[in-house]
């Protein structure tokens, strides 16, 4: 099983709410990662948990806060975001830590942001 | 600077032949290589990798190819049906990174189009 959930599916959000996506993942895998996608464009890396700790931000501004509950859960809290981030957020995870190792996605959440 | 480059953004083919999409890369430090399909509004499926010790790694209908001397990889799917239809993603990896997680260098992408 490769299975990897994203709720909620669509999010329409106005710029001063504040939301929260979520992921989970019962693999067992040890690294869980958020990106976005903008239409026509290659998935953009926005963090990495390894175990359950954030080790890679890749300067994403602060309207997005990641956080990692448990080994098969990741969050990530949207709060004034603004009309250029709405996209399809995706999270994945995959079994190794350290080096390249496959990923494996979920399906995503459209977020609009009005 | 794309260090993975895809650059067909479409490819036609018929039902039954075979679909070849390309991908080229610039970082030497990449030894592990994947391809994703992707519908509209879904998150991608790894379809099929291959590691730097190897040059080709099949399963099933798709074969991954790689020439590391001309940094280049390829996916061959025989035969094309049209539930293949989608964007295919190519990407690399370096296996030798210690901790941190790993990073995948995403490619732009390739619409694949399966006519009837």
């Amino acid at each position: 099983d490769t299975e990897v959930t994203q709720t909620p599916k669509h999010l329409v959000m106005g710029m001063t709410n504040k939301k929260s996506l979520k992921c989970e993942q019962h693999m067992g895998h040890r690294a869980m990662y958020w990106y976005k996608q903008k239409a026509k464009k290659p998935p953009e890396l926005m963090f990495v948990y390894s175990y359950e700790k954030l080790s890679i931000n890749e300067s994403v501004p602060s309207r997005f806060s990641p956080e990692c509950p448990n080994s098969s859960l990741l969050n990530l809290h949207l709060h004034a975001l603004q009309p250029e981030d709405s996209a399809l957020y995706l999270c994945a995870s995959s079994q190794k830590v350290g080096g390249a190792d496959t990923q494996y996605f979920g399906p995503g959440t459209r977020l609009t942001v009005l | 600077d794309q260090q993975v480059k895809q650059n067909s953004p479409s490819l036609s083919v018929q039902e039954g032949r075979i679909s070849i999409l390309n991908c080229d890369y610039t970082n030497s430090m990449f030894d592990y290589f994947l391809w994703y399909k992707k519908y509209p509004a879904e998150g991608p499926t790894f379809l099929i990798s291959i590691s730097s010790i190897k040059d080709k790694n099949e399963d099933g209908r798709f074969t991954v190819f790689l020439n590391k001397s001309a940094k280049h990889l390829s996916l061959h799917i025989v035969p094309s049906q049209p539930g293949d239809s989608a964007v295919y993603f190519c990407a690399a990896g370096t296996q030798t990174l210690t901790g941190g997680g790993n990073k995948l260098t995403f490619g732009t992408g390739t619409q694949l189009k399966v006519e009837l």
